[in-house]
C-alpha cells in the first residue's frame, strides 16, 4: 500500500563506511528526488531523476551517488561517510507533467554517523 | 532565484484557538505553492496546494490557505487548533523544471 517506501528507516554507522538507502514508489510517477533534512529541519534538494535520467544535481559532495535502475526506484549510495552526513534523508516522487500537484514523500531514513 | 520565507520559527497556540502561519515567497511569476506538515519522526504530508483559480484553498485536517499575489504570501490558517496539530509546518514553492523549494519551517506547539 505504501506509495513511497524507503529502507532502512534508521541507519547507524561509523565514519568512513559506505552505505546505501533504497527508495521505491508505486504511484507510476516518472520523477524521483532525494532531499536532506538537517538538524535544524531544513529540507534541501540533493538530486532529481526523470525516467532514470539525472536532471537535478545540487552542490552535493561526490561521495553521494544516486542510481535509478528504473523509474520506480531511486537509490542513494554514500561513500566514506562523515559526521556531517548525519541527517534525515527523504525520497519523494512526482509526475513531471503534473507540476503543481505536489510531491509524495517517503517516511525518511535517519542516518547517524558515529 | 526563488525563495520561501517563514518568518515564525516557533508558535505556541492554545487548544481551540485559531492559527495563522505565515509564508512569503520570492518569484517572478505565480508559482505553485504548497503547505506540508511533518509530525515528529514522520515524513511530510501534503496539507494543501495552490496553482491557479480560487485564491482561498481548502486542505485536509481543516486547514486552509490564502494566496495573496500583492503580498507574495500564502498563509496557512485553521479556525480551531487541536492538540494533534502540534508538528512542523513547511511552506514550499515549485517552479516548472525545478524541484520543490522549502521554507525553514515553523514549529507549532499546542498548549492545553
Amino acid at each position: 500500500d505504501t506509495a513511497v517506501s524507503q529502507t532502512p528507516k534508521y541507519l547507524v554507522t561509523q565514519m568512513g563506511n559506505d552505505k546505501s538507502i533504497k527508495c521505491e514508489q508505486n504511484l507510476g510517477h516518472d520523477t524521483m528526488y532525494w532531499y536532506k533534512q538537517d538538524s535544524k529541519k531544513f529540507l534541501k534538494i540533493m538530486f532529481s531523476y526523470n525516467n532514470k535520467e539525472l536532471i537535478i544535481n545540487e552542490t552535493v559532495p561526490n561521495r553521494f551517488s544516486p542510481k535509478s535502475p528504473d523509474k520506480a526506484h531511486l537509490n542513494l549510495h554514500i561513500n566514506s561517510l562523515e559526521l556531517g552526513d548525519s541527517a534525515v534523508y527523504f525520497c519523494a516522487s512526482s509526475q513531471a507533467d503534473r507540476a503543481g500537484y505536489g510531491y509524495t514523500f517517503g517516511s525518511g531514513t535517519r542516518l547517524t554517523v558515529v | 532565484a526563488q525563495s520561501v520565507t517563514q518568518p515564525d520559527i516557533h508558535i505556541t497556540v492554545s487548544e481551540g484557538a485559531s492559527l495563522e502561519l505565515r509564508c512569503n515567497y520570492s518569484y517572478g511569476a505565480t508559482p505553485y505553492l504548497f503547505w506540508y506538515v511533518q509530525s515528529p519522526g514522520q515524513g511530510l504530508q501534503l496539507l494543501l496546494k495552490y496553482f491557479s483559480g480560487d485564491t482561498l484553498v481548502q486542505g485536509i485536517k481543516g486547514f486552509e490557505a490564502e494566496f495573496k499575489r500583492s503580498q507574495s504570501s500564502f498563509n496557512l490558517r485553521k479556525p480551531s487548533v487541536h492538540w494533534s496539530d502540534a508538528a512542523e509546518y513547511f511552506c514550499a514553492v515549485e517552479q516548472a523544471g525545478t524541484a520543490l523549494i522549502f521554507g525553514k519551517g515553523t514549529t507549532l506547539s499546542v498548549s492545553s
